[in-house]
């Protein structure tokens, strides 16, 4: 049974970058054909996909955050990682990682870590 | 706004059933066989219920199930039970070559 644990700081000042780390347990993050990604969720609000990183290190990314998201991984640490640059409070949010089947479907989740975008 | 178009709440009493659509478009839902439905308890993760339209996870009761027709997807949970009452939310691969996923706004889920 795959376990995902989230970890980075809660509170994040506006216009830097955030930075959270997934660490991945009892299973490979190299397993084929399982992709691993970042999803959040707003305060009161509805999930918001992030995007995933796939074998090889192909990425792919929500449109409306390309242009500052950066998902990778660590192997040698069997580790997943999301940086977000530019943060506003708009980025406050419970982000949550997870093991894809590399369909779209998130199979397998953390259990989310509270990010406050703040002065 | 969300991509994907569910409605905001839905309600049953105890043993009926409830259907929650999702409804996107023939770039995402009506594309191919990769919607899934999330469960989620306040407070708590997402949990996986339906993927590639209509299959259920292992431990998922098979109340739940799921359907398709065009450009819109169904989650129908049958004899409702309490531990039901949760949002739900529908996701839908929108691009196979660029992997982006859109989802639904979500749905409130609950048992009279």
């Amino acid at each position: 049974q795959v376990q995902l644990q989230e970890s980075g700081p809660g509170l994040v000042r506006p216009s830097e970058t955030l930075s959270l780390t997934c660490a991945v347990s009892d299973f490979s993050i190299t397993t084929a054909d399982y992709f691993w990604g970042w999803i959040r969720q707003p305060p009161g609000k509805g999930l918001d996909w992030i995007g995933t990183i796939a074998q090889f290190g192909r990425t792919f990314y929500n449109p409306s955050l390309k242009s500052r998201v950066t998902i990778f991984v660590d192997t040698s640490k069997n580790e997943l990682s999301l940086k977000l640059s530019s943060v506003t409070a708009a980025d406050t949010a419970v982000y949550y990682c997870v093991r894809d089947r590399g369909n779209g479907c998130a199979d397998s989740w953390g259990q989310g870590t509270l990010v406050t975008v703040s002065s | 706004q969300s991509a994907l178009t569910q409605p905001r709440s839905v309600s049953g009493s105890p043993g009926q059933s409830v259907t929650i659509s999702c409804t996107g478009t023939i770039s995402d839902v009506g594309a191919g066989n990769y919607v899934s439905w999330y469960q989620q308890h306040p407070g708590r993760a997402p949990k996986l219920v339906i993927y590639d339209v209509t299959k259920r996870p292992s431990g998922v009761p098979d109340r739940f199930s799921g359907s398709k027709s065009g450009n819109t997807a169904s989650l129908t949970i049958s004899g409702l039970q309490a531990e039901d009452e949760a949002d739900y939310y529908c996701w839908s691969l929108a691009d196979v070559a660029d992997g982006y996923v859109t989802v639904g706004g979500g749905t409130k889920v609950t048992v009279l």
